[in-house]
């Protein structure tokens, strides 16, 4: 069975400080992983996908996250947090014909 | 350019009524999702089509029926609507099926209400 579980519905951050998502999966078959972020009233956006290449995936607006086999997790990172960051988040893992998401984490940014 | 347009953008319509939902693509992709939105963020797949073919057919009330004309059309049709049924619908395509590894494009969303 395949699964992903996003640690923290809700993160809040300083403006410039570093953002941390956690995502932890478990999955039968060698990974995919993804990250989506969605603004208010709009679809999902990919950030960057983890495809067994690179274990340190750099993605758009400054995102990156590492894969860590032996830890089941693909960790999402920004080394300073920007106001336009503040959006909900989704990790997803895809094995097979689906790709199954996290129940997301909502990053607030404090000015 | 829109690459994944939906339409329309808001539905609200009553218990019992019979409506459509269209997804359109213009990137070339050969696969096309709807997945549902609940109010708590939560994202479920319900169907899938890869070149018109449906690939996944999630357990999903026979109420509702995706169509798929062609490959870069997806629609989804649904029957005497229940307030459950109230929530954001994304369509979404990918080059290839999910296994591959590649990302999906999201459309922008229809928000569904039920009253």
């Amino acid at each position: 069975a395949q699964s992903v579980t996003q640690l923290g519905s809700h993160v809040s951050v300083s403006e410039g400080a570093l953002v941390l998502l956690r995502c932890n999966y478990s999955s039968s078959v060698p990974p995919y992983l993804f990250w989506y972020v969605q603004y208010p009233n709009q679809g999902l956006q990919l950030l960057l996908k983890y495809t067994s290449a690179a274990t340190l995936v750099k993605g758009i607006n400054g995102f990156e996250a590492e894969f860590k086999k032996s830890e089941t997790s693909f960790h999402l990172t920004k080394p300073s947090a920007h106001m336009s960051d503040a959006a909900e988040y989704f990790c997803a893992l895809t094995g097979g014909f689906k790709t199954i998401f996290g129940a997301g984490t909502r990053l607030f940014v404090k000015a | 350019d829109t690459a994944v347009s939906q339409t329309p953008k808001y539905l609200v319509t009553q218990m019992g009524n019979d409506k459509s939902i269209k997804c359109e693509q213009n990137l070339g992709h050969d696969t096309m999702y709807w997945y549902k939105q609940d109010s708590k963020k939560f994202l479920k797949i319900m169907f899938s089509y890869n070149n018109k073919e449906l690939i996944i057919n999630e357990t999903v009330p026979n109420r509702f029926s995706p169509k798929s004309p062609d490959k870069a059309h997806l629609n989804l049709h649904i029957n005497s609507l229940e307030l459950g049924d109230s929530a954001v619908y994304f369509c979404a395509s990918s080059q290839g099926t999910a296994g591959g590894g590649v990302g999906y494009t999201f459309g922008s969303g229809t928000r569904l209400t039920v009253v």
